[in-house]
């Protein structure tokens, strides 16, 4: 069973599109996170959520909107696609907020053309 | 904010060698330090993490040693195998104003020649 599954694995859209991508983990954990990779390899934080709760907005355009349906989802629609907004999107969870391990789901590739 | 500053970007090792990751934080109020690791095409994984109330920790072919008076800790990989070829990212907590999330360092793409 994988742990944190994310869909689609990959997406290739046309600038000013809507897409979402959607995440689900079955460990049971209370805070699960998006992470975005550029090319570089860089893994930088956008959103996490604690029980449903949002606690973490990094400053990430408003076109970036997370919704947590219950404690095992957590979806990421992005509005008005832009080429920068190509990389790749990681979800992640962990059994509570902070110090914990982060288990990472498998990545979706978005490419904005 | 915190900030993570890892070196070297890239390291290139033969079989067998011994692979070096340094970095180094800024403030934290938590004490936790963890490495991932990150295979191409895949989500990064942990490695190893230290908690330091001791100054290292050994796993396998993997150490932390930490250094909390200097603000650095550092990943070694000993006798290094091919199969190590990979991302590697530390993390360190924020600090007091941002609470005990995680900030990942840039990353280290280790290639080990065989």
């Amino acid at each position: 069973d994988t742990a944190v599954s994310q869909t689609p694995k990959y997406l290739v859209t046309q600038m000013g599109n809507d897409k979402s991508i959607k995440c689900e983990q079955n460990l049971g954990h209370d805070t699960m996170y998006w992470y975005k990779q550029d090319s570089k390899k860089f893994l930088k934080i956008m959103f996490s959520y604690n029980n449903k709760e949002l606690i973490i907005n990094e400053t990430v355009p408003n076109r970036f909107s997370p919704k947590s349906p219950d404690k095992a989802h957590l979806n990421l629609h992005i509005n008005s696609l832009e080429l920068g907004d190509s990389a790749v999107y990681f979800c992640a969870s962990s059994q509570a907020f902070g110090q914990e391990t982060q288990y990472f789901g498998p990545g979706t590739r978005l490419l904005v053309l | 904010q915190q900030q993570v500053k890892q070196s070297p970007q890239s390291l290139i090792v033969q079989k067998g060698g011994i692979s070096i990751i340094n970095c180094a934080y800024e403030n934290t109020a938590f004490d936790y330090f963890p490495w991932y690791q990150q295979f191409p095409g895949k989500g990064p994984a942990l490695l190893i993490a230290i908690r330091p109330d001791v100054s290292e920790k050994k796993e396998g072919r993997f150490t932390i040693s930490f250094n909390k008076s200097a603000k650095q800790f550092s990943l070694h990989i000993m006798d290094s195998q091919p199969g190590d070829s990979a991302t590697y990212f530390c993390a360190a907590p924020g600090g007091e104003t941002s609470g005990s999330r995680l900030t990942f360092g840039e990353g280290t793409q280790l290639t080990v020649n065989p």
